[in-house]
């Protein structure tokens, strides 16, 4: 079945540090693709979205490319705050289904 | 800006107990959604619901799951006889028609004594 993997955290890195979460995916048809953030203590708020090869996502300086070549989702931000620390999911959505499928989530923790 | 609500933010129960979730969804969305997040794990697909009917469901949402839209505006989710292993965060999401982007709600937490 479908399925979503990311790299696993927590990802340490100090502020102004450039960051990259790395997501692949396993799909069967041409998926949307989605991050998520959830910040302590609060629910998932969607980051951004991107629905077909070569589209992409961009939100608060995140930034994430659907590469259909290497099935993969990856996020980066040029220049982190410690604000962004936050846990970081990526999903998918086949279309053919209702449900998002989540990957395990990655912990970032950005420090002064 | 329009947003999920969901209500309460912390339920304790004891064990054999039914508990009901509510959540109200975005006022124009048609799609319905419950996720639950066990501590320390992913985010679990339990059900999609719309036009008033199942139209999805995970191994997870079994006979002792229910879902309803019992009016306009609330979408619940009845957990019949709770079991330790039910603690979670249960979150609401929604989504509108022809769009695949859903929105959480801010998530109920469940405790099972």
């Amino acid at each position: 079945g479908d399925s979503v993997t990311q790299m696993e955290g927590p990802v340490t890195l100090s502020e102004e540090a450039f960051l990259t979460i790395n997501c692949t995916y396993t799909a069967t048809g041409y998926p949307s693709l989605f991050w998520y953030v959830q910040y302590p203590g609060e629910g998932l708020q969607l980051l951004l979205k991107a629905t077909k090869a070569d589209d992409k996502g961009s939100n608060k300086g995140f930034e994430a490319t659907y590469r259909k070549e290497t099935t993969s989702f990856h996020l980066e931000k040029g220049s982190v705050q410690v604000s962004d620390s936050a846990v970081y999911f990526c999903a998918l959505s086949d279309g053919n289904t209702d449900k998002l499928i989540f990957g395990t989530g990655t912990r970032l923790q950005v420090f002064p | 800006e329009p947003e999920v609500t969901q209500t309460p933010s912390h339920q304790v129960t004891q064990m054999g107990q039914e508990v009901i979730l509510r959540c109200v969804p975005i006022s124009n969305h048609l799609y319905f959604y419950w996720y639950r997040q066990i501590l320390g794990q992913k985010v679990e697909f339990l059900v999609s619901f719309y036009n008033n009917e199942i139209s999805e469901k995970s191994e997870i949402f079994d006979d002792q799951f229910s879902v309803e839209r019992p009016d306009g505006s609330n979408f619940t989710l009845k957990i019949r006889s709770t079991k330790l292993e039910d603690s979670a965060m249960y979150f609401c999401a929604s989504s509108g028609e022809g769009t695949d982007t859903q929105y959480f709600g801010p998530g109920t937490r469940l405790t099972v004594l």
